[in-house]
């Protein structure tokens, strides 16, 4: 069935530092994927997204990448900072059917 | 901030009971989806609604029901409650597709359910 994994679920950086997130995804149909940012306690915020008919998105200190081939797509965060501490959720979806399918979250601590 | 709502924020229920969430969609977002988080996890997909038509379910039994309102807000509905739905309850608004991708959908705040 559909299925995202990712990895890993608990990062610990340095402030100033990069993290990188990764997902891979079951699914050949997906052909979006949003990432998310959820503070405890609070909605998930989109803060990044990218369509199958690119391979790499960025804005600002934030970029994701995707590979279609290998079914897999990374979200970039470089000079982290104490605020970017969250849990990050990768999601894929299809046209077919619209639903999100969410991986099982990264917790991120950035230490100041 | 995204411009979608849920009702209530916390809600307490015995088992067996019944319970109805809520949820206004953002302005001109004709689609909602709700979804099951529980603690630690990821959000799952229960149903989605699209011009007040069910339009895909996930792996939910039947006790879990919707309804869409000519406005785009949307009722998520459980009956029967077990122990295991307690979560947060989510429900996030869109536009459906654009350029034939799945479109951005924006979430609300949630309603935090406990069954008892």
């Amino acid at each position: 069935g559909e299925n995202v994994e990712q990895h890993p679920s608990t990062l610990s950086v340095q402030e100033g530092d990069s993290a990188v997130i990764k997902c891979t995804y079951s699914d050949s149909a997906s052909n979006y994927f949003p990432w998310y940012k959820q503070e405890l306690g609070k909605r998930p915020q989109l803060i990044i997204d990218i369509r199958s008919n690119v391979g790499e998105k960025k804005d600002q200190r934030i970029a994701v990448t995707l590979n279609k081939t290998a079914k897999h797509f990374s979200l970039h965060i470089t000079e982290t900072q104490p605020e970017d501490s969250a849990v990050y959720f990768c999601a894929a979806s299809s046209s077919n059917t619209g639903k999100l399918i969410f991986g099982q979250g990264t917790t991120l601590q950035v230490k100041p | 901030e995204t411009g979608v709502t849920q009702s209530p924020t916390h809600l307490i229920k015995t088992r067996g009971q019944q319970v109805t969430l809520r949820c206004s969609s953002q302005s001109g977002h004709n689609t909602v989806s709700w979804y099951q988080q529980a603690l630690g996890q990821g959000p799952q997909f229960i149903f989605q609604y699209y011009r007040e038509e069910e339009n895909g379910r996930g792996n939910f039994p039947p006790r879990f029901s919707g309804l869409q309102f000519p406005n785009y807000s949307s009722e998520l509905n459980v009956n029967a409650l077990e122990l295991d739905d307690s979560a947060l309850y989510l429900c996030a608004s869109s536009t459906g597709l654009s350029g034939g991708m799945a479109d951005t959908q924006y979430f609300g705040p949630g309603t935090r359910l406990t069954v008892l």
